[in-house]
């Protein structure tokens, strides 16, 4: 099982970014995603969740401003970040699995600064 | 929203020591399909998170026996009966019975 975050960078406040999981070693199109993020030096932060019948659910902090989605022709998993703030700095993390969290990919950097 | 409430947020250890950490949650994290989605993972340095032990007390493929998980409901303990150099970093409880799913805040495993 492997995955592999991109996209990441720095950003304005104000603007998008589109996150990427690339996905390996397991029938993607069969397990639900997550997203979760680490601001630099606290603790993990649950963002989103992709069901393998693409149903989601969200953080109340992201709500409105974030959307999760799959391609599984790709096995790719994806996170569109809108309307970014300063909160939202943190490494972005794609980990495997509805309930168990079981493979996490090495994370990416996302900064938010004007 | 389901609060998870680990203690304590730093643990100092000598080698070889056993320690415990407790992870507590607001309401009980049994599912209705009778599974218990609460699960251990450890952040080492400079690394990403990795799964110890999920559904409570089942230990993870490759993860070292010393690693242990207990408890029911609400409240659930994970100790290491022999602490190693490895096990040093952040261990945080997750739950994964309700969404939004949630993360302990963790506790920091140091060498005394």
């Amino acid at each position: 099982v492997q995955l592999v975050e991109s996209g990441g960078g720095l950003v304005q406040p104000g603007k998008s970014l589109k996150l990427s999981c690339s996905a390996s070693g397991f029938t993607f199109s069969s397990y639900g995603m997550h997203w979760i993020r680490q601001a630099p030096g606290k603790g993990l932060d649950w963002v989103a969740y992709i069901s393998s019948s693409s149903g989601t659910v969200y953080a109340d902090a992201v709500k409105g401003r974030f959307t999760i989605s799959r391609d599984n022709a790709k096995n790719t998993l994806y996170l569109q970040l809108n309307s970014l703030k300063s909160e939202d700095t943190a490494i972005y993390y794609c980990a495997r699995s509805s309930h168990y969290f079981d493979y996490w990919g090495q994370g990416v950097m996302v900064t938010v600064s004007s | 929203d389901v609060v998870l409430t680990q203690t304590p947020p730093t643990l100092s250890a000598t080698i070889g020591q056993s320690v415990s950490i407790s992870c507590r949650s607001s309401q009980s994290l049994l599912h209705s399909n009778g599974n218990t989605y609460l699960h251990w993972l450890l952040q080492r340095p400079g690394q990403s998170p990795q799964l110890l032990i999920y559904s409570v007390s089942r230990l993870e493929s490759g993860v070292p026996n010393r690693f242990s998980g207990s408890g029911s409901g609400t409240d659930f303990t994970l100790k290491i009966s022999g602490v190693e150099a490895e096990d040093l970093g952040v261990y945080y409880c997750v739950q994964g019975t309700h969404a939004p799913y949630t993360f302990g805040a963790g506790t920091k495993l140091e060498l005394k």
